[in-house]
């Protein structure tokens, strides 16, 4: 596609109950991340993925929070038993990352999460 | 290890006044650095990268910043401030992976 995309862009849901978060990244992007940003903060960066690579998973805050990758494409980011502080805009980044190239992140709009 | 500082959290200027925010960094190796900018309710756009190349890096908007090795340091300057230049910037650092610093609210004032 011609940027990075996520679902759902709004999601209200109930303490205790599971989301999953959807991103699909740019084509031929090697690289993504997940950030959580809380309201009037900064990125906090969750986990990120880098081709083949085992991912570096140091910013998930719990065990409740866990992503998948499928290779290159499409990658899931789930929070098991959803807590009040889970509240936040959860931002995905691609970027092509190859022959020694750290590229320009591009980023999705975003999936807000309100936990109730 | 890898980091990135942003040494101030809020900066506020008038109109029409130079900007600086600073930024200091961390890396083993020799790291691309990057700033982003993000207004308000709008995603992250990039504003300017340094990749090792000159080490004045022009970006969008009237914005630049200087690579100094010696210093550590990649701050984010504007010779004219606008209104417009409101929002949240955020300086990165790579290698392996991009990190982000706690960013800087920039306020512009009549």
């Amino acid at each position: 596609g011609a940027g990075v995309s996520q679902s759902p862009s709004n999601k209200v849901t109930e303490k205790g109950k599971d989301v999953e978060l959807r991103c699909d990244p740019i084509s031929g992007h090697t690289a993504l991340y997940w950030y959580r940003q809380r309201l009037g903060q900064g990125l906090e960066f969750l986990i990120y993925f880098q081709g083949n690579s085992a991912p570096d998973k140091s910013g998930l805050p719990s065990d409740r929070f866990s992503a998948e990758r499928t290779g290159e494409s499409v990658s899931t980011l789930t929070i098991q038993r959803t807590q009040q502080e889970d509240s936040a805009v959860y931002l995905c980044a691609s970027s092509y990352v190859g022959g020694g190239n750290t590229g320009e992140l591009f980023f999705g709009e975003g999936s807000r999460l309100t936990v109730l | 290890a890898q980091s990135v500082t942003q040494l101030d959290s809020h900066v506020s200027v008038s109109e029409g006044t130079p900007v600086l925010l600073r930024c200091n960094y961390s890396s083993s190796y020799s790291p691309s650095l990057f700033w982003y900018v993000q207004h308000p309710n709008k995603g992250l756009q990039l504003l300017l990268k340094y990749t090792s190349a000159a080490t004045l890096v022009k970006g969008i908007n009237g914005f630049e910043a200087e690579f100094k090795k010696s210093e550590t340091s990649f701050h984010l300057t504007k010779p004219s401030a606008h209104m417009s230049d409101a929002a949240e910037y955020f300086c990165v650092v790579s290698f392996p992976r991009l990190t982000f610093g706690t960013g800087t609210r920039l306020q512009v004032t009549l």
